[in-house]
C-alpha cells in the first residue's frame, strides 16, 4: 500500500513563528502536492513538485514555500506564521501523469494563535 | 472560469438506505473526473477515476457515473452503512500538468442507525 505520512497532526504556534511541515511517501512517486482545507473551501494547491528540486505554484502560494531535496520528502514552510493560516495541512503523491490518483497523507490540522 | 459544484452540501440519511451525490462540472478541456472519500480528521480516499469514454463504474457499494455531454457526474451509495459517513469530494482533471485539478467543495453524508 502507498503510504504517505505528514509530521504531526495537531500543530500549535504562534503569530510570526517559522513553521515546517513534512510529508513523506514511500512509493517512489515523482509528484508531491501541498493543500489546505477550510470549511466552505474545498481543497486548495499550495505548491507542488515533479521532480527533486523542482517546484510549482499552486492556486495560493503566498505566504508558503516548499522544498524538495528528496524524492520521498516534501516540506512546507511557513516563514512567519500568521492567524489566517490556521488550517487543514495535507500532502499528497503521485506517479508520474494526469491520469493517476493522487494518495492523500492524514493532514496535519494547525492552529496559528 | 474552470469550476465543480457539488450538490447536496450535506445529506442524512438512515443506516440501509441509497442515496445519490451529485457533480457538475465546467472544467475543459476535460481528462477525467474523480470521486474521493474523507472521513473526518483523515486525508481523502480515491474511490473511482473516470474518463471521457466511461460512463459507469463501481467500486463496492459505490457507483460513479459520467455524463461527458451535460458535465454531470453522480455517485450512487447502496445500502449504506454507519461507515459511509464522510464527506464526498468530486475531483476534474483538465489533463494539464499534476496541478490542475479542480475540487468540488465536497458532500457531507451522515448515515444514521
Amino acid at each position: 500500500d502507498v503510504k504517505v505520512t505528514q509530521s504531526s497532526r495537531y500543530l500549535v504556534k504562534r503569530t510570526g513563528e517559522k513553521v515546517f511541515l513534512e510529508c513523506v511517501q514511500d512509493m517512489d512517486h515523482e509528484n508531491m502536492f501541498w493543500y489546505r482545507q477550510d470549511p466552505g473551501l474545498g481543497l486548495r494547491l499550495i505548491y507542488f513538485s515533479y521532480d527533486v528540486k523542482m517546484k510549482e505554484k499552486g492556486d495560493i502560494p503566498e505566504g508558503y514555500s516548499v522544498s524538495r531535496e528528496k524524492k520521498e520528502r516534501f516540506s512546507l514552510i511557513l516563514e512567519s506564521a500568521s492567524t489566517n493560516q490556521t488550517s487543514m495541512y495535507l500532502c499528497a503523491s503521485s506517479p508520474g501523469g494526469a491520469w493517476k490518483t493522487q494518495y492523500f497523507g492524514p493532514g496535519t490540522r494547525l492552529l496559528v494563535l | 472560469k474552470n469550476q465543480v459544484e457539488q450538490s447536496p452540501q450535506s445529506l442524512i440519511i438512515l443506516e440501509g438506505k441509497n442515496c445519490t451525490l451529485q457533480c457538475n462540472y465546467t472544467v475543459s478541456p476535460f481528462s477525467n473526473l474523480r470521486w474521493y472519500k474523507q472521513d473526518t480528521g483523515r486525508g481523502p480516499v480515491s474511490l473511482t477515476i473516470m474518463t471521457f469514454s466511461e460512463n459507469t463504474k463501481s467500486n463496492g457499494r459505490y457507483t460513479a457515473t459520467l455524463d461527458a455531454d451535460t458535465k454531470q457526474s453522480s455517485l450512487h451509495i447502496t445500502a449504506s452503512q454507519l461507515s459511509d459517513s464522510a464527506s464526498y469530494i468530486c475531483v476534474v482533471s483538465d489533463g494539464g500538468s499534476q496541478g490542475n485539478l479542480i475540487f468540488g467543495k465536497g458532500t457531507k453524508l451522515s448515515v444514521k442507525p
